[in-house]
C-alpha cells in the first residue's frame, strides 16, 4: 500500500450534479496530481497541486477544479457533470521536483 | 474489483516465462520515464523508471530498456509468475519539470499456470 487514501471508494451522480472527491496523500508529500482514467485507457493527467496552488494542468474543462489544503489532503470537483465524466478517479501523492507518484486507489465515478 | 483495461492489448505467457511488454511514446524531449503495474480494483504501482541518460536499468527481475531514436520503451519482467498478472502502462515526463505525467495505453498481461 501506498499510503494515499482517496473517499469515497464508489459514487454514483447523475447528470448536471457536482461532485467533490477527496484524497489523502502520503506522509511528507507535498504534490498531489489527480487523473481520469476511463475505462480500458490509460490515466490522462488533469491538475497538479504544490503548496496549495496549482501547478499545471491537462486538457480538462474549467468545471473541473481542484483544492490542496495545508495538511496537503487534496480535493477535486467536477460541476455540470456529464456521462463522459464517468471514470476511475486517482490521485497521486509526490515530493515536489521528484518525479515519483505514488497512486491511491481510485474513485469510481458513475454518471447516469 | 472492477475491470481496468476491457479492451487493451494483451500478452499471454506461461508462469516462469519471460515477458516483454512494448510502449512507444510520443514526446522526444521526455527525460523520464517510469513503468506502473495496476491491478483489479487498485491505482497504479510503480515497478521501475529510467532517465533519458541511460539505456538500461534492471530492478528485481524487471528490466527496462529505452531506445530514445525510434521513441521505445520495453519492460521485461523475468520468470513470470501469476501474481504479475495485471495492466502495465508506460508513463513519460514531457515537461521535464514537475511530476506531470503522460501515460500510454496499457498492455493487460495474463500468466498462464
Amino acid at each position: 500500500e501506498t499510503g494515499v487514501t482517496q473517499s469515497p471508494t464508489h459514487l454514483i451522480k447523475t447528470r448536471g450534479q457536482q461532485v467533490t472527491l477527496r484524497c489523502s496523500s502520503q506522509s511528507g508529500h507535498n504534490t498531489v496530481s489527480w487523473y481520469q482514467q476511463a475505462l480500458g485507457q490509460g490515466p490522462q493527467f488533469i491538475f497538479q497541486y504544490y503548496r496549495e496552488e496549482e501547478n499545471g494542468r491537462g486538457n480538462f474543462p474549467p468545471r473541473f477544479s481542484g483544492l490542496q489544503f495545508p495538511n496537503y489532503s487534496s480535493e477535486l470537483n467536477v460541476n455540470a457533470l456529464e456521462l463522459d465524466d464517468s471514470a476511475l478517479y486517482l490521485c497521486a501523492s509526490s515530493f515536489a521536483n521528484r518525479e515519483e507518484q505514488f497512486f491511491g486507489p481510485g474513485t469510481r465515478l458513475t454518471v447516469l | 474489483g472492477e475491470s481496468v483495461g476491457l479492451h487493451l492489448p494483451t500478452l499471454s505467457v506461461q508462469e516462469g516465462d519471460n515477458s516483454i511488454i512494448n510502449c512507444a511514446y510520443s514526446n522526444s524531449a521526455s527525460d523520464y520515464f517510469i513503468w506502473y503495474k495496476q491491478e483489479s480494483g487498485k491505482g497504479p504501482q510503480f515497478i521501475i523508471d529510467i532517465r533519458s541518460n541511460m539505456d538500461k536499468r534492471q530492478g528485481q527481475r524487471v528490466t527496462v530498456l529505452l531506445n530514445k531514436t525510434v521513441k521505445h520503451l520495453s519492460l521485461q519482467i523475468a520468470a513470470t509468475q501469476p501474481g504479475d498478472s495485471a495492466v502495465y502502462f508506460c508513463a513519460e515526463n514531457p515537461n521535464n519539470a514537475g511530476n506531470m505525467l503522460t501515460f500510454g495505453g496499457g498492455t493487460r498481461l495474463m500468466v498462464k499456470p
